[in-house]
């Protein structure tokens, strides 16, 4: 296993409201990034997270936004959910920034009606 | 044009066969290149990187012509548990560490 932990497993959120998704990254890893990988599709990059600054951010509305604590562990925000947003939103942890593999979280998988 | 394209698969193909999977990604500032195997509702796990020499691990040999920017994977020897899908994974160093997947090629191995 990566070390990578996410939570929840499984959200179901209604059209219009707001998440929080939380991610710890793999001990030593100071870099977390965010993807969000819908149904027969590829992950996207929404943003990454360096020592608590963003540093990169994909074609992902302002809606989506994140953060970074002292310990590296990250959250995903979402506001105003609509029914696209429903897919499977994986965190990756890295050493650092430099272009290194990074390593996956099981994901959370998130629903919206 | 996507960023990474990938062959649409699926590819059916029986125990022991030989089976090549080809990526091409369109930056060629593109600097670190993957392949990440993702098994049905789970996470990607790194399968290996690509390195410009080519590399082998095993069954995997994976490929780099940055020329002409593609990418390729190997799998010899298929097992029922290479059943997978396979993604090929550019690193667009200009973002950060930003990973661009291709939407991945479905392998499936049968006996």
């Amino acid at each position: 296993e990566t070390g990578v932990t996410q939570s929840p497993t499984h959200l179901i959120k209604t059209r219009g409201q707001q998440v929080t998704l939380r991610c710890s990254s793999q001990s030593g890893h100071n870099t977390v990034s965010w993807y969000q990988q819908a149904l027969g599709q590829g992950p996207q990059f929404i943003f990454q997270y360096y020592r608590e600054e963003e540093n990169g951010r994909g074609n992902f509305p302002p809606r989506f936004s994140g953060l970074q604590f002292p310990n590296y562990s990250s959250e995903l925000n979402v506001n105003a959910l609509e029914l696209d947003d429903s897919a499977l939103y994986l965190c990756a942890s890295s050493p650092r920034t430099g272009g290194e593999e990074q390593y996956f979280g099981p994901g959370t998988r998130l629903t919206v009606t | 044009r996507k960023e990474v394209e990938q062959d649409p698969g699926p590819f059916n193909v029986p125990e022991g066969a030989t089976v090549a999977f080809n990526c091409t990604y369109s930056n060629s500032a593109s600097q670190s290149f993957f392949w990440y195997r993702q098994d049905c509702r789970k996470e990607p796990k790194l399968l290996m990187s690509v390195y410009s020499s080519g590399n082998e691990d095993g069954r995997f040999t994976a490929q780099l012509n940055r020329a002409s920017q593609y990418i390729s994977l190997l799998i010899r020897d298929s097992k029922l548990s290479d059943s997978a899908t396979y993604l090929c994974v550019v690193n667009m160093m200009e973002y950060g560490n930003k990973l661009v997947f291709g939407a991945g090629t479905i392998l499936r191995v049968k006996s």
